[in-house]
């Protein structure tokens, strides 16, 4: 069975602060992760994909997340933030074994960028 | 070219009434899914269509939950008999499954179910 883990369900920051949002997986097999952003009273955003590409993947709107398979990882992170960064973002995975690409979501972290 | 679209937006019915919502994936997408979202659960896999394949229907809560895909496009998931605990929102998804990769999820807006 697989699973995701948001550490923080709420994170604030100062506009132009790092944003990191924390995620950790359990999967028996070798996952695919995703984080999506999701703005209020719509739907899910892909932000990047992680596929045993490269470890460091970059995504929209500046984010990027890093897989480290020693620590079951996979945080994303942006430089400075952005008023318009304020959503709720989802890291998700899949392992691709058969049964399609259905995602298992972590419970996911309400972002809030601060003046 | 057009998103993924979801009708109705918002749903309001009476316990123990059945309701249909409906997907329309972007086309040529020959992957489809359904998820739910709510408060207490989170976002939530129901069921996934491939193509011609029997469905994956693995996530589905109950069996007042189905679904069905018509001619490799279109799907309708219905609920019978609604209780309070189906008030969420559904979102569905759809992907072309890349060769050698993962084909992103594209979600659609959602339906806001809310059961009174």
């Amino acid at each position: 069975a697989q699973s995701v883990t948001q550490l923080g369900s709420h994170v604030s920051v100062s506009e132009g602060a790092l944003v990191l949002l924390r995620c950790n997986y359990s999967s028996s097999v070798p996952p695919y992760l995703f984080w999506y952003v999701q703005y209020p009273n719509q739907g899910l955003q892909l932000l990047l994909k992680y596929t045993s590409a490269a470890t460091l993947v970059k995504g929209i709107n500046g984010f990027e997340a890093e897989f480290k398979k020693s620590e079951t990882s996979f945080h994303l992170t942006k430089p400075s933030a952005h008023m318009s960064d304020a959503a709720e973002y989802f890291c998700a995975v899949s392992d691709e074994t058969g049964g399609g690409n259905k995602l298992t979501f972590g419970t996911g972290t309400q972002l809030k960028v601060e003046l | 070219g057009a998103g993924v679209s979801q009708s109705p937006s918002n749903k309001v019915t009476e316990k123990g009434k059945d309701v249909e919502l409906r997907c329309d994936p972007i086309s040529g997408h020959t992957a489809l899914y359904w998820y739910r979202q709510s408060l207490g659960q989170g976002l939530e896999f129901l069921i996934y269509f491939q193509g011609n394949s029997a469905p994956d229907k693995s996530g589905l809560p109950s069996d007042r939950f189905s679904a069905e895909r018509t001619g490799g496009s279109v799907s309708t998931l219905t609920i019978q008999r609604t209780q309070q605990e189906d008030s969420a929102v559904y979102l569905c998804a759809s992907s072309h499954p890349t060769s050698g990769g993962v084909g992103e999820q594209f979600f659609g807006p959602g339906t806001r179910l809310t059961v009174l």
